[in-house]
């Protein structure tokens, strides 16, 4: 079965830890996306891949770190620059091109206490 | 920028009846692309529908279908004979299709979603 794995389901850290956030998918897709999800808010963009060892920032990078070493991997890393990290954080993937649809895993809850 | 605004946080609709979803968005560019996701309480986004902005007929998957006005901006989603799967948070979202450095095409721009509750 092909698909967007997240891991792991819920996340807890102290403050000042950095805590890394895995994203696996076997979907052989070229792109693959980090979003952020407060509540009563839509998704935004902390961070993209269109290809291994390439990434740009979104809208909200501040605080966070990526790597994409592997085509079906992209973990993200919250590090203790971030400010408010409690948030459900989504990986997406895609077919790289404009045209592509992107799926999305079933996502992480980070809390921090 | 692209914004995406959704002027209904909650709806409710009968089991068997029809709902709509308003949604309207901001932009400047001429091509680009529509979806509806549907976030259920597991919380995982499932894409319901898509749009290519170039195309003026409607898309359909199903039981769920879109009104696309474009020179309106508007993308609304009716959702027809209603079933307790359909309870979930619904979210348009915006993606440009035109290339920039950096690839920024890329990014979905979402709305802050609508609730639907469906009563049995």
């Amino acid at each position: 079965d092909g698909g967007i794995t997240q891991s792991p389901k819920y996340l807890f850290r102290k403050e000042g830890q950095n805590v890394t956030l895995s994203c696996e998918q076997n979907l052989n897709h070229d792109a693959m996306y980090w979003y952020r999800q407060d509540p009563g808010q839509g998704l935004r963009l902390i961070y993209y891949s269109q290809i291994v060892n390439d990434f740009q920032k979104g809208d909200i990078a501040e605080g966070y770190s990526v790597s994409r070493e592997k085509k079906e991997s992209f973990p993200l890393t919250v590090t203790s620059a971030q400010k408010n990290p409690t948030a459900f954080y989504l990986c997406a993937s895609s077919i790289k091109g404009s045209m592509d649809t992107q799926y999305f895993g079933p996502g992480t809850r980070l809390t921090v206490l | 920028a692209q914004t995406v605004t959704q002027s209904q946080p909650e709806m409710s609709v009968q089991e068997a009846e029809t709902v709509t979803l308003s949604c309207t968005y901001d932009t400047s560019e001429s091509d680009y692309y529509l979806f509806w996701y549907k976030q259920p309480p597991s919380r995982q986004m499932i894409l319901v529908i898509r749009q290519e902005a170039y195309k003026q007929q409607n898309a359909t998957e199903n039981r769920f279908s879109v009104n696309f006005q474009k020179a309106a901006k508007s993308f609304s989603l009716k959702i027809s004979d209603s079933q307790l799967g359909d309870a979930a948070m619904y979210f348009c979202a915006y993606r440009s299709a035109y290339g920039r450095s950096g690839g920024s095409n890329y990014k979905l721009t979402f709305g802050k979603g609508t609730l639907l509750t469906v009563n049995p």
